[in-house]
């Protein structure tokens, strides 16, 4: 399958600092990234989808000032939490679709935000 | 967030026997995915489904894309110790031009030896 790269794998930042989480398609191009957050023990929950050289697109009730999106390239995308907070504290995953016949859906292998 | 309805929550199963899990949703869907996910890691792809009533193997797993386009199942045979962990489905809504998948609540599955 595909390669999606997602980097850090865990981070620890104080309360009000912002973090940068990398998405990276390793092996193709993806136009279209999405990005997650799970809570312990719960499902997926999507925040937004990522579209290259466009503005992302925000399920409703996530923040667009609080999670920055940005997809400049067509193998790179990026989530920035800004001014953390303890409440921002999550797993995040991003996956990125792959085009074809048959699309998939791959994901990257998270990263865990714990905001002091 | 929309999430699909999947079920069992969870189950605990002895090493050997088969599995089945399913998921149900008021929505029709375009494609239906299942995942698997162990603990700290993204989820990984085991089957990928693309029309109504597609039956689609991946060693022991087995899943189905219903009739309906509003549910999909998956079973898995003969189960191992390293068959435990949390299962996926995701659907892909038809919706033009949002590509977006929802996902299931989710299958915890622990496998007794």
């Amino acid at each position: 399958g595909a390669v999606v790269s997602q980097h850090p794998s865990r981070v620890i930042c104080k309360s009000g600092t912002s973090v940068k989480i990398e998405c990276r398609s390793l092996d193709f191009q993806a136009t279209t990234m999405f990005w997650y957050r799970q809570f312990p023990k719960q499902s997926l929950m999507l925040m937004a989808t990522s579209n290259e050289g466009s503005k992302a697109t925000y399920e409703q009730g996530v923040e667009k000032d609080k999670f920055l999106i940005n997809h400049a390239s067509l193998t790179l995308s990026t989530l920035t939490v800004t001014s953390a907070h303890p409440e921002d504290s999550s797993f995040y995953i991003c996956s990125a679709r792959v085009l074809g016949t048959n699309e998939k859906l791959f994901f990257g292998s998270g990263t865990q935000l714990s905001v002091l | 967030g929309q999430q699909l309805n999947q079920s069992p929550q969870s189950m605990f199963i002895q090493e050997g026997e088969d599995v089945s899990m399913n998921c149900t949703s008021s929505s029709i869907f375009n494609t239906w995915l299942w995942y698997k996910q162990d603990p700290g890691e993204g989820p990984v792809l085991l089957i990928a489904l693309y029309k109504a009533g597609e039956l689609t193997s991946n060693g022991r797993l087995t899943a189905q894309f219903g009739i309906t386009r509003k549910d999909s199942f998956l079973n898995i045979s003969a189960s191992i110790p390293s068959d435990v962990g949390i299962y996926f489905c995701a659907g892909q809504l038809p919706t033009s031009g949002t590509y977006k998948y929802i996902f299931g609540t989710g299958t915890r599955l622990k496998v007794l030896a």
